[in-house]
């Protein structure tokens, strides 16, 4: 079983949709999740960085996490074509000042179609 | 945030071969790291380069394959050794900057 685990799609939405991406986990040990978007070629783009568990919204988009379910969630309202990317969960041990090697999941490919 | 640039940006090598890849940062940080990321995967953590020590390499990665040089707090370079096709990845340099990790472009390589 891997750590992680992210449907890796692909997921097709409407301009103006609501968007949920969602990873489940296994360790109980990760404190810090991040969601990254990487564009086609291009590196991964640090979009929500939180730690423990509840919400954390930043513009159109809103984190979730729920640690005795060992879920997280990412929202996103009112997409755009522009939000078409691939989204990356990554969890780690530790963070903050000290450094926490990321644990990542596999990735959702998301197109949003005008 | 911080700025990072890769060189090159995609190559293409015969198998047996080797490949230097080229990571700089727009300013000093302790701790750079090397992920790949092979087709359809998660990004998986190579290993980790302090400047003046050794990198420490994560579980399946050694450094007779994956050799690291470190020689000042604003750059490292990956190499990839004895190239097979199973080495077909993209290749990200990466660094931690007040608690938040940013990533390069990455390199795209292809084995033949």
């Amino acid at each position: 079983q891997k750590e992680v685990e992210q449907d890796p799609g692909p997921l097709s939405v409407p301009e103006g949709a609501i968007v949920s991406l969602n990873c489940t986990y296994s360790n109980s040990a990760f404190q810090y999740f991040m969601w990254y978007r990487q564009y086609s070629r291009k590196g991964p783009e640090l979009l929500m960085y939180t730690y423990s568990s509840g919400n954390k919204e930043d513009g159109r988009f809103t984190a979730q996490v729920d640690k005795s379910s060992k879920y997280i969630s990412l929202f996103i309202r009112d997409s755009q074509p522009s939000d078409s990317a691939t989204y990356l969960c990554a969890m780690s041990e530790a963070g903050g000042t000290s450094y926490g090697k990321l644990t990542f999941g596999q990735g959702t490919i998301l197109t949003v179609h005008p | 945030s911080a700025v990072i640039s890769q060189k090159p940006s995609r190559d293409i090598c015969q198998r047996g071969t080797s490949l230097t890849i080229q990571c700089q940062v727009d300013s000093q940080v302790t701790m750079m790291f090397w992920y790949r990321q092979q087709p359809g995967q998660s990004l998986t953590l190579i290993a980790t380069a302090n400047q003046g020590s050794e990198a420490t390499y994560e579980s399946g990665f050694v450094i007779d394959k994956f050799p690291i040089s470190r020689p000042n707090l604003t750059f490292s370079t990956l190499t990839v050794s004895n190239m097979s096709p199973e080495d077909s990845s993209i290749y990200l340099c990466s660094v931690q900057r007040l608690g938040e990790q940013y990533f390069g472009p990455g390199t795209r390589l292809t084995v033949t």
